[in-house]
């Protein structure tokens, strides 16, 4: 069965530095993965998508994200973080043969202090 | 273009009674799928519709059901309110194709079982 798994429930960084948030996923065949973001009371914001190609790929407000079929793993990174990332962000992974049907992970809460 | 729109934003029922759910999807897309995203968890898919039809079915109960109209607004109704049922719900448009497209998200309905 499909499944996906963020190891870190809760995440805090200071203002400025790195991030790197873990995805790790249970597929048979080639995923079509996703990371979203979401901000309290809002809904979900897609960040960036990979599908096939280059297995780094870049998303909106200076996300990026590897996927390593080796481990799966599709972890998502920011090489400097603002106050403003501070949210909850989801990884989710669709089959090709699904239309629509994203498996979500549990989240991860950025805290970013200042 | 606005975006998917939902209605009500918040909503309190009480167990035993029923509720409905209506969606908007973005501007051109045909396609919405529904999601349940209890608190401090991922969202779960409930089902899909697409050409008036539920294209594909989460692990929900029949309690829980739907309907597409032609102008491609969805509604997802609740009998029978359990207290568990407190959560939020999502709605997700997209364009009918592969798992490559990618799929908007409203900004969803709370809703409180009590």
């Amino acid at each position: 069965a499909q499944s996906v798994t963020q190891p870190d429930i809760h995440i805090t960084v200071s203002e400025g530095a790195s991030l790197e948030l873990r995805c790790n996923y249970s597929y048979g065949a080639t995923p079509y993965l996703f990371w979203y973001v979401q901000s309290p009371g809002q809904g979900l914001q897609l960040l960036l998508k990979y599908f096939s190609g280059d297995t780094l790929v870049q998303g909106i407000k200076g996300f990026e994200a590897e996927f390593k079929r080796s481990q799966s793993s599709f972890n998502l990174r920011k090489p400097s973080v603002h106050w403003s990332d501070a949210a909850e962000y989801f990884c989710a992974v669709a089959g090709s043969g699904n239309t629509g049907k994203l498996i979500f992970g549990q989240g991860t809460t950025l805290q970013v202090k200042p | 273009d606005a975006g998917v729109t939902q209605s009500p934003t918040h909503l309190i029922k009480t167990r035993g009674q029923q509720v409905t759910l209506r969606c908007s999807p973005k501007s051109g897309h045909d396609t919405v799928s529904w999601y349940q995203q209890a608190l401090g968890q991922g969202p779960q898919f409930i089902f899909q519709y697409y050409e008036e039809e539920e294209r594909q079915r989460g692990n929900f109960p029949d309690r829980f059901s739907g309907h597409q109209f032609p102008n491609y607004s969805s509604e997802l109704n609740v009998n029978a309110l359990l207290l568990g049922d407190s959560a939020l719900y999502l709605c997700a448009s997209s364009f009918w194709g592969t798992a490559q497209e990618t799929q908007y998200f409203g900004p969803g309905t709370r809703l409180l079982v009590l």
